[in-house]
This record gives structure tokens, sequence and C-alpha cells, in this order.
């Protein structure tokens, strides 16, 4: 199964780009990998996904490498706001071949300060 | 547009029963999957529903049981309850499938077995 690691924890500024890295072995050659945000008592909200190179939208930036064994998401001048837990998702070739099982990351606590 | 709903959102169950959860996706999302989040073990993956077939599945035990019907809506059962199935339990939607697709998440519902 696919094992996905990333730090438990991150410290930031108002301000500042914060990069989160997932590092994630045995994914599906076919499958994008997802990151979400998820603030207390709240189901996980989706931020961005990609497939390979980099992906941008109004609120993330995902750069993915060419082996697909790690993603990088970044969150540029974040806020107290962005203050969360965020969490990769990747799948992962079902043991099955009925379709791919889907693994979550360990979860990066992120903390913003002033 | 309406969000992903869940009931009940909380739910005091004791050891050896069984329980249903609830599961209203968006409107017009076919698929529903859904996930176990517990301190321990973070969130993971119990398994996905795309028009009424199960199509992928975690790996859990078969006490772990859930169904789609014609309108989307899915449910979720749980038979013979153990203290370790304490956890906050995420449904979440998406129009085609749960990877390559953004899933929306429900608030959960929060069970806890005594």
């Amino acid at each position: 199964l696919a094992k996905t690691t990333q730090p438990i924890s991150m410290d930031s500024y108002e301000g500042q780009e914060v990069n989160i890295t997932c590092s994630h072995n045995n994914i599906a050659t076919n499958d994008y990998i997802t990151w979400y945000q998820q603030f207390p008592s709240q189901g996980p909200r989706f931020i961005i996904q990609g497939y390979k190179t980099k992906v941008t939208n109004e609120v993330a930036s995902l750069f993915i490498p060419a082996d697909r064994k790690s993603s990088t998401l970044s969150l540029p001048r974040v806020s107290l706001s962005d203050t969360a837990v965020y969490y990769c998702l990747v799948g992962d070739k079902g043991l099955t071949g009925g379709g791919n099982k889907l693994t979550f990351g360990t979860g990066t606590q992120l903390k913003v300060e002033l | 547009k309406a969000g992903v709903t869940q009931t009940p959102r909380y739910l005091i169950k004791t050891r050896g029963q069984q329980v249903t959860l609830s599961c209203s996706p968006i409107s017009g999302h076919r698929s529903v999957s859904w996930y176990q989040q517990t301190p321990g073990q973070g969130l993971q993956f119990l398994f996905e529903y795309f028009s009424e077939t199960q199509r992928n599945k975690g790996n859990f035990p078969g006490r772990f049981s859930g169904r789609q019907f014609s309108n989307s809506r899915s449910e979720m059962n749980v038979s013979t309850l153990e203290l370790g199935d304490s956890a906050l339990y995420l449904c979440a939607s998406s129009l085609w499938g749960t990877s390559s697709y953004e899933q929306y998440f429900g608030p959960g519902t929060r069970l806890t077995v005594t």
C-alpha cells in the first residue's frame, strides 16, 4: 500500500510563503495527487490537485517531480486564517485490481502567527 | 448549491450494538466515499460507491458496510460495535470519482462507543 508521510507540524508568520511536502511511494500511475485543508470540527476542504509538474490556482501551487514520489503544496503569503491541518491524498494501486485505494497523508498542522 | 449533509451529527452507542449513518451528496454527484478519522490513525478510506455499486474498498473488517441508493444518497453501517470504532465518520461526494475529481466533504458524524 502507498505510504505517505508529512511533517507533523510547521510554524510560520503572516505574509510568508509556506511549503509542505508529502512523500508517497507506490502511488498509482494513473492517479492524481490532491491536497486538502481541515479546520477543527469540519470536514476536509479541497485545495488543489495535480498529476505532474506544476499546478496553480487562486489559493495555492502544487509541485510534483517527474518520479511523482513526492509533492509540495505551496501557500503564498499565509494569514492567520490558514492555520489548519493540511493533508495530501494519493491513490494506491488496488490490491484487487478493482480501482485505486486512497491513502491520506499523516497531516501537517500549520500554525500561522502575527 | 447545498453541500454534503450527514446525519446524525453525534451518536452514542454501546459495544455490540450496530449503527447506521447517512450521507446526502451534492445534487448531481454520483460518487460517495466514506472515511474514518481518529487521532491515532488519522484519515482512513473506508469505501466508495458510484451509481449504487461499491467501486473501491479500504482495509476495514466486514463489520463495516455501506450502500448507495438510486438518488446517490448513501448509508454506512457498522455492526457489533467495538470501542475502537469511536471516531469521526466523514462522507464525501464528487461528480465522477474519488481520485481524479475534487471531493466535497460533509461535517461528519461523531460516533462514540461506550
